[in-house]
């Protein structure tokens, strides 16, 4: 079955402990991303990945770090949470960029609170 | 800049009844426009995509989207809900030759009994 698996899904922390959420994929997609989603504004880009050893800065890459040291893994790094990072985070993946319409797919989500 | 504006950040209805969650865009560049679906505890689904050809696209439950280039929208419809399509429902634009999506804020969709 096609997925996208991410863990934790559900994960209290305190500030300034660091913290890594995985997501791995299982479709051989060359494209991966980060999102958080945030009531009213709805989902915004992290970080994305074209391909292994290949990242970029989304929206809000700011207190995040990523590595894509392998294919199908691409986790999530908060060096130092704090407070302003809760928040329910998706992982995503597709077979390559939007030129060709791919659609995304998506993790079930982490539910992260920094207190 | 690019932008996706969902109207309705909730849309109560009750079942059986009509529905249409409205999806403006706005882009420089040309666009592929998808609606995803999020029922809850769950990730996105991809309910239905244009990227060409006809502008009006259906998914398999029921839903349908008209692509209209004038007006820059993409309204998402369903002739008679059910309570199952309670969820939220995000609208998307892909923009074309690039890795970027953006995502609308998304619309909570309510089916009453």
């Amino acid at each position: 079955e096609a997925q996208v698996t991410q863990n934790p899904r559900y994960l209290i922390t305190v500030t300034g402990k660091k913290l890594t959420v995985t997501c791995s994929q299982n479709m051989n997609h060359e494209y991966m991303s980060w999102y958080r989603q945030d009531p009213g504004l709805g989902l915004r880009q992290i970080y994305y990945s074209m391909n292994v050893e290949v990242t970029d800065k989304g929206d809000v890459p700011e207190g995040y770090k990523v590595s894509r040291k392998e294919k199908r893994n691409f986790p999530l790094i908060l060096e130092s949470p704090s407070p302003n990072q809760t928040s329910l985070y998706f992982c995503a993946s597709s077979l390559g960029p939007t030129v060709s319409g791919n659609t995304i797919y998506f993790g079930e989500g982490s539910w992260l609170t920094v207190v | 800049a690019q932008s996706v504006t969902q109207l309705d950040s909730q849309v109560p209805v009750f079942e059986e009844a009509p529905v249409e969650l409205r999806c403006n865009y706005s882009s420089s560049v040309s666009v592929y426009l998808f609606w995803y679906v999020q029922y809850p505890n769950q990730g996105l689904q991809l309910l239905l995509k244009y990227l060409s050809g006809s502008t009006l696209v259906e998914s398999i439950n029921g839903f349908e989207a008209e692509f209209n280039k004038s007006q820059t929208s993409f309204h998402l419809r369903k002739p008679s809900v059910h309570i199952s399509d309670t969820a939220e429902y995000f609208c998307a634009v892909g923009l074309s030759g690039t890795y970027k999506y953006i995502f609308g804020t998304g619309t909570r969709l309510k089916v009453l009994a």
